[in-house]
């Protein structure tokens, strides 16, 4: 298996644009997780999907972010406006019930942000 | 709610060194204990786990052993190498799937 997938790998865009993050889980994963990880912040879960249904957003920082997962291979993390402060590593990981408390999730390499 | 508390970083050791890195947890139950490690630019990789009270994971020389006493998940490796240089993350998951993480340590290994 290729792993977790994200892209791009690494963004730069300016204030106000709209930024699209993209992930593609493990195949059979059933769980998908967004983090975000800032040097002041650590990582945070920002989302986390289960059958590709929202179950809990309470880290999505402000309206602006808001998350899809349209189908089982494919979620996407969106940023409208962007502000300076979103500039971060956003991470994408999956896992598949009944493993979690075993093996952990499976993550991405990232797709470091930066907001000019 | 559910909580890891690390050690604070930076550490910086020497190659050969031994390694402690305190790790140490709040949960109502009973979680699965996890450290993960992430090299520089890339993503959280798992370097190992424990499932039960008293369980020993072990994985590229790194131990830790799951204390339900002291609620505590401490990592160590005999010898460190410069290769070893990384941030480490203690992590917990218990019920919901959902893991929660420490704040990290950065270690570096200098030659």
């Amino acid at each position: 298996d290729a792993g977790v997938i994200q892209s791009p790998r690494h963004e730069v865009t300016e204030m106000g644009q709209e930024v699209t993050l993209r992930c593609k889980p493990i195949s059979g994963h059933d769980y998908l997780f967004w983090y975000r990880q800032t040097m002041m912040r650590g990582l945070e879960l920002l989302i986390y999907f289960n059958n590709n249904v929202p179950i809990d957003d309470s880290g999505m920082p402000e309206d602006r972010f808001s998350a899809k997962m349209p189908n089982a291979s494919f979620s996407t993390l969106k940023i409208q406006p962007s502000e300076p402060r979103d500039s971060a590593v956003y991470f994408c990981a999956s896992s598949l019930t009944g493993t979690g408390g075993k093996y952990g999730y499976t993550f991405g390499s990232g797709t470091r942000l930066t907001v000019v | 709610g559910d909580s890891v508390t690390q050690m604070e970083g930076p550490v910086t050791l020497s190659e050969e060194a031994f390694l402690t890195i305190n790790c140490t947890y709040t949960a109502t139950g009973y979680p699965s204990l996890f450290w993960y490690v992430q090299y520089p630019g890339e993503g959280l990789q798992l370097l190992l786990k424990a499932t039960k009270a008293d369980d020993k994971g072990s994985n590229k020389g790194f131990e830790a052993t799951y204390r339900k006493e002291t609620t505590s998940f401490h990592l160590e490796k005999g010898s460190v190498q410069v290769s070893d240089s990384a941030v480490y993350f203690c992590a917990l998951i218990q019920g919901a799937q959902k893991l929660v993480f420490g704040q990290g340590t950065r270690l570096t290994i200098n030659p």
